[in-house]
C-alpha cells in the first residue's frame, strides 16, 4: 500500500497567481500521475509523472501551464501557473503500487481543492 | 485507450444487495479490471480488482463475463457509508493511460 500526503488541501487564489501542490509519498513509486476533477464531474488526467524523465501530458494540458517536478520517487509537485476561475477544481495525485500487475493498485491523495477569484 | 461505461446513478435501499455493472468491451487480454470508489470531499480508494476470476474481499465482489467485456461489482449489503461514486477502470497490461469513466453514483436509503 501507499500513504499519500498531499498539499495544501484547499487554497483561494487571486487571478494571475501560481499554485504550487505538494505530494508526498511513504514509499518509492515509480509512476505519478496528477489529475483534475472538476465539481461533480469524473477524474481527468493531467499528466504522468515518472521520475527521471519529463512529464507526459494529455491532450489539453501543456508544461507551461502545469509544469510538474518530479526530483525523487516519494515526491512531486504540480504548479498551475497563471491562474483563471476556470482552473477552480480539485487537483489529485495518485501513485500506481504493487510491482507485477496482479498486484498492482492505485493510491490518491486526498486532493487539493482549489478556488480561484 | 480501453474505455469503461457505466450508469451514472443507482440506488439502493440500506441492507440491501447492490450490483454496479460496468461495460468494458475493448479490454485486451492483460488488462486488470479495478474498482475505485470516491467519499465525498475525498479521493478515490481502492475496492477489488481482478483479471478473469470471480473476485470476494471484505469490502465487496467482482464477477467478471466470461468474454471479460464486462463486469459487476457487487456490494452484498449496502450501508448508508457507502454511498460514493463508483469508478471501474483499466489497469495493467497493455493500459498504461489511467482514464476515468463517469462513474456510477450510488445513493443509499435508509
Amino acid at each position: 500500500s501507499a500513504v499519500i500526503s498531499q498539499k495544501p488541501s484547499r487554497d483561494i487564489c487571486q487571478r494571475g497567481t501560481s499554485l504550487t501542490i505538494q505530494c508526498q509519498v511513504d514509499s518509492q513509486v515509480t509512476m505519478m500521475f496528477w489529475y483534475r476533477q472538476q465539481p461533480g464531474q469524473s477524474l481527468t488526467l493531467i499528466a504522468t509523472a515518472n521520475q527521471g524523465s519529463e512529464a507526459t501530458y494529455e491532450s489539453g494540458f501543456v508544461i507551461d501551464k502545469f509544469p510538474i517536478s518530479r526530483p525523487n520517487l516519494t515526491f512531486s509537485t504540480l504548479t498551475v501557473s497563471n491562474m483563471s476561475p476556470e482552473d477552480s477544481s480539485i487537483y489529485l495525485c495518485s501513485v500506481r503500487t504493487g510491482g507485477i500487475a496482479t498486484n498492482e493498485k492505485l493510491f490518491f491523495g486526498s486532493g487539493t481543492q482549489l478556488s480561484v477569484l | 485507450d480501453a474505455k469503461t461505461t457505466q450508469p451514472n446513478s443507482m440506488e439502493s435501499n440500506e441492507e440491501e444487495p447492490v450490483h454496479l455493472p460496468c461495460n468494458h468491451s475493448t479490454i485486451s487480454g492483460t488488462d486488470y479490471i479495478h474498482w475505485y470508489r470516491q467519499l465525498p470531499s475525498q479521493g478515490p480508494e481502492y475496492v477489488i480488482h481482478g483479471l478473469t476470476s470471480n473476485v470476494n474481499n471484505r469490502m465487496a465482489s467482482l464477477a467478471i463475463a466470461e468474454d471479460r467485456k464486462s463486469s459487476t461489482l457487487i456490494l452484498h449489503r449496502a450501508t448508508l457509508r457507502d454511498a460514493a461514486v463508483y469508478y471501474c477502470i483499466l489497469l495493467g497490461g497493455a493500459t498504461n493511460k489511467l482514464i476515468f469513466g463517469t462513474g456510477t453514483l450510488l445513493a443509499v436509503q435508509p
